[in-house]
Order: structure tokens, then C-alpha cells, then sequence
């Protein structure tokens, strides 16, 4: 079993629409986790970064974290082409290297 | 701020060839993290400096190597490449006494492909 398990998509939803990315995890000492954005042939972009349970907000963009079910969840609102791009979770235990997903790659069109 | 810049953008080796890719960290990050991206994988941890010394190693072979300078900046050199090495180059930098080592920024990657 992989520390962090990310279904790859392709995922493919209609502009404006609600979008859903999920990660499973099997370490228990991750404490940290964090969503990337990346753009075709571009380097991973931090989007945002949740500390244990609970949810954070920034604008558009939702985290959740589940400890206890071993999930985190990315929420998109009113996604607009431009977020069309893979999407990347990435955890870790503090002071340790980050573990990736292999990522989720997200159509919006237009 | 200037954030991390990696060159080159690409590169082609054969096998068996050297390479020594190079990063410049985003400014007041004395921590840099190399990962390795292959096609359609998540970022793979290849090894971490800080201060001019190595600080953690991920599962990659001691061909893979590396150099952090008195300026934060970094190299990665890679010997005897392999046909697998090809893939997307990663330089992260972050600031584990401000923001912790799991707010890392990257840079735009170094492309390396090899025949």
C-alpha cells in the first residue's frame, strides 16, 4: 500500500461546477497537508496548507482533513477553465521530506 | 521576493553521461529539497540540504549527489545516468524557522531526458 493513495482522473466537469479531489493516507504521524496546483510542464504551486483536522477556506478553494478516516479533500467553487491543471496532495510529519499523490488532473470547460 | 529559479529549463544526456542541475532558492530560505517528477507520478524526495549539509535522503542511489553554497543556492548532479532518470527536475526552498519544511515552494523544474 502507497503512504498516499490519489486517483490520477482525468477528471472533467462543466465551468461553474462544484469539483472534489480526495487523497487517502496510511501514516499516522502526518500532521501536515497541503495542496499543490501544477500547470502543464510547470512546477508545483502551493495552494494551501491544513494543520491536523479540520477545514480551511480561501476563497474559492476548501481543505478538509479527516484524521481519523485517513482523508483530505480539496473543494473548488464555481471552477473556471483556469483551474484546469493537476492537482497534487502532499503531506507530511512535521520535519520530514513531503510524501505526494500522483496527482489529479482537472478539466473545467468552458 | 524572488522566488526559486532552476536552470537549465531542459536537457538531453545519454546514458552513462553526467549532469549537474542548479537552483536558486526564494530569498531568506536557507532550506532547499530536490524532487524527482517522472511522467504522470507525484514529486519523489531525492534529498534535502540545509545549512551546506545534506539533512535527509529519500530512496535514490548515491549517484544521485548534491552541493548546497554559503548562499543557499543548490546543485544536483547525477553520474552514470540511467535511461529512468528522465523526468521533471524539482527544486523546493522553504524556511523551517518561519513557515516549517512543509511550506516548500518550487521552482519551474529542469527537464532532463535522457537516450
Amino acid at each position: 500500500q502507497k503512504e498516499v493513495e490519489q486517483d490520477p482522473g482525468p477528471l472533467s466537469v462543466p465551468e461553474g461546477a462544484i469539483v472534489s479531489l480526495n487523497c487517502t493516507y496510511s501514516n499516522s504521524a502526518f500532521q501536515y497537508f497541503m495542496w499543490y496546483r501544477q500547470y502543464s510542464r510547470k512546477g508545483p504551486e502551493l495552494l494551501m496548507y491544513t494543520y491536523s483536522s479540520g477545514n480551511k477556506e480561501d476563497g474559492r478553494f476548501t481543505a478538509q482533513v479527516d484524521k481519523s478516516s485517513k482523508y483530505i479533500s480539496l473543494f473548488i467553487r464555481d471552477s473556471q477553465p483556469s483551474d484546469s491543471a493537476t492537482y497534487l496532495c502532499a503531506m507530511s510529519a512535521g520535519n520530514t521530506p513531503l510524501v505526494f499523490g500522483k496527482g489529479t488532473r482537472l478539466s473545467v470547460i468552458a | 521576493e524572488t522566488g526559486v529559479t532552476q536552470s537549465p529549463t531542459h536537457l538531453i544526456k545519454t546514458r552513462g553521461q553526467q549532469v549537474t542541475l542548479r537552483c536558486s532558492s526564494q530569498s531568506g530560505h536557507n532550506t532547499v529539497s530536490w524532487y524527482q517528477q517522472a511522467l504522470g507520478q507525484g514529486p519523489q524526495f531525492i534529498f534535502q540540504y540545509y545549512r551546506e549539509e545534506e539533512n535527509g535522503r529519500g530512496n535514490f542511489p548515491p549517484r544521485f549527489s548534491g552541493l548546497q553554497f554559503p548562499n543557499y543556492s543548490s546543485e544536483l548532479n547525477v553520474n552514470a545516468l540511467e535511461l529512468d532518470d528522465s523526468a521533471l527536475y524539482l527544486c523546493a526552498s522553504s524556511a523551517p524557522e518561519r513557515g516549517g519544511l512543509h511550506t516548500q515552494y518550487f521552482g519551474p523544474g529542469t527537464r532532463l531526458t535522457v537516450l
